[in-house]
């Protein structure tokens, strides 16, 4: 089974800044998809970011970027030039390609705080 | 607006009772998953159905079932309902099978709490 662990349970940054939420992954397949959500205080969850597994180029997204390292089962967010309504859980989360589901598995998530 | 409609938005009922979440995809989405997102457990993935047909199951509960009809909307049924039941569940729609392209969009939620 796949697991997600995000290891830093809260961050917080001050604006302008940039700031690395850090996931990473243990799973058995080669080809994969990896997300990053965001739930505000509204609580409504918002795809960042996303990136295949089979793609070495990091994907990005306005001053969204990820920094994904496939053998190391790592995927980490970065925020550039924090801004106040960035403040929100992070999830990261992960799909088989193949298996029978499209089920997202998340990790626990990263609640980040910006600062003014 | 991700385009998915869940109703109601809150839920409050007592232990033992019966409650029915609904959710309306996205226009022309096939795909339904349902997610529960509790204090201890987080986010995790309950049942998904796919243009009518349940495809996967994943931590859902025997008190607990859902279909989808042939409008594609789905209703998640919760009975005899615990304690711990109280939580955020979420629904989500995807074109067809989610995949990169068509990532699964989130509606608000249905938050449920349990006296």
């Amino acid at each position: 089974a796949q697991t997600v662990t995000q290891s830093q349970p809260e961050m917080s940054v001050q604006e302008a800044e940039t700031v690395t939420l850090s996931c990473t992954y243990d799973t058995s397949e080669n080809n994969y998809y990896l997300f990053w959500y965001k739930q505000p205080p509204s609580r409504q969850m918002i795809l960042v970011i996303r990136q295949e597994a089979y793609k070495q180029q990091n994907a990005t997204e306005n001053r969204f970027s990820v920094n994904f390292q496939k053998a190391a089962k790592s995927f980490s967010l970065k925020i550039s030039d924090s801004q106040l309504g960035d403040t929100a859980m992070y999830f990261c989360a992960f799909m088989k390609i193949q298996g029978g589901s499209e089920k997202l598995v998340f990790g626990k998530g990263t609640k980040l705080t910006v600062n003014p | 607006d991700s385009g998915v409609t869940q109703t109601p938005k809150h839920l409050i009922t007592a232990t033992g009772q019966r409650v029915t979440l609904r959710c309306s995809p996205r226009s022309g989405d096939l795909s339904v998953y349902w997610y529960q997102q509790s204090l201890d457990q987080g986010l995790q993935f309950l049942i998904q159905y796919y243009n009518g047909e349940e495809r996967a199951k994943g931590n859902i509960l025997e008190r607990f079932s859902a279909q989808q009809f042939p409008d594609l909307h789905s209703e998640l049924n919760l009975s005899s309902l615990e304690l711990g039941d109280s939580a955020l569940y979420f629904c989500a729609s995807s074109a067809g099978l989610a995949g990169i392209n068509q990532p699964q969009h989130f509606g608000d939620g249905t938050r449920l709490s349990i006296l």
